[in-house]
């Protein structure tokens, strides 16, 4: 079983509709990182969080540390939010690197 | 955005070859990374930096080197190239453990044939 579990791994949309992407984790954590990457193209943060909300433009994100989920919500979606969206974890286990463990990502494809 | 290049940014080669990525940055960040990603896998580490001189093992590390002899360079070597290291390798770089935020290269798709 992967420590970070994305769902869905794959998501069709009509443009306009408001998209939940979720992933859940089985580690104490430091951070939660939201990544996009387009395709064939490079990867971006898009948030870290380790508490509660953050919202950037129609972006949201959110987390539960206590029962180990995030959320990535996109309102108002359009056919340039498609791309893969990657839930990744800094994983709180004492040493002095951040290394990030990675879900497999969720293919969002929104419609026009 | 974070200046991280990577070079080459395409490379075919042949099985049995040594192959040399490197990964740039501007930025004086202390942690730079090596990520594999694979279909199905998601983004693995390879290898990882903490300082000039300074490297560890990721999960995948095996067939693969890494040096830094310089803040700014940090080099991937597939000592001799195999099909199942065909992959699209990604660079990060990190500016401190607390932040914890990984900024990302360009990638480099190689393909070993």
């Amino acid at each position: 079983k992967n420590e970070v579990e994305q769902s869905p791994q794959n998501l069709t949309a009509q443009e306009g509709e408001f998209i939940t992407i979720n992933c859940s984790y089985s580690v104490g954590i430091s951070a939660l990182h939201w990544l996009q990457q387009h395709p064939g193209g490079g990867i971006v943060s898009l948030f870290m969080l380790s508490s509660g909300k953050k919202k950037h433009g129609r972006l949201i994100a959110t987390i539960n540390i206590q029962e180990k989920h995030s959320s990535l919500h996109i309102t108002a979606s359009h056919p340039r939010d498609s791309a893969v969206y990657i839930c990744a974890v800094t994983m709180n286990y004492g040493g002095a690197t951040n290394k990030l463990i990675f879900g497999t990502g969720t293919l969002l494809a929104v419609q026009p | 955005d974070a200046g991280i290049t990577q070079s080459p940014r395409h490379k075919v080669t042949e099985t049995g070859t040594p192959v040399t990525l490197r990964c740039h940055q501007t930025e004086n960040h202390r942690y730079m990374y090596w990520y594999r990603q694979d279909p199905g896998h998601g983004l693995r580490l390879i290898h990882y930096s903490y300082g000039v001189k300074d490297t560890d093992k990721g999960e995948v590390s095996d067939g693969y080197s890494v040096s830094r002899s310089k803040t700014e360079d940090f080099l991937l070597t597939l000592e001799s190239a195999t099909s199942s290291q065909t992959s699209v390798y990604f660079c990060a770089i990190s500016g401190t453990s607390v932040s914890h935020e990984q900024y990302f290269g360009p990638g480099t798709r190689l393909t070993v044939t």
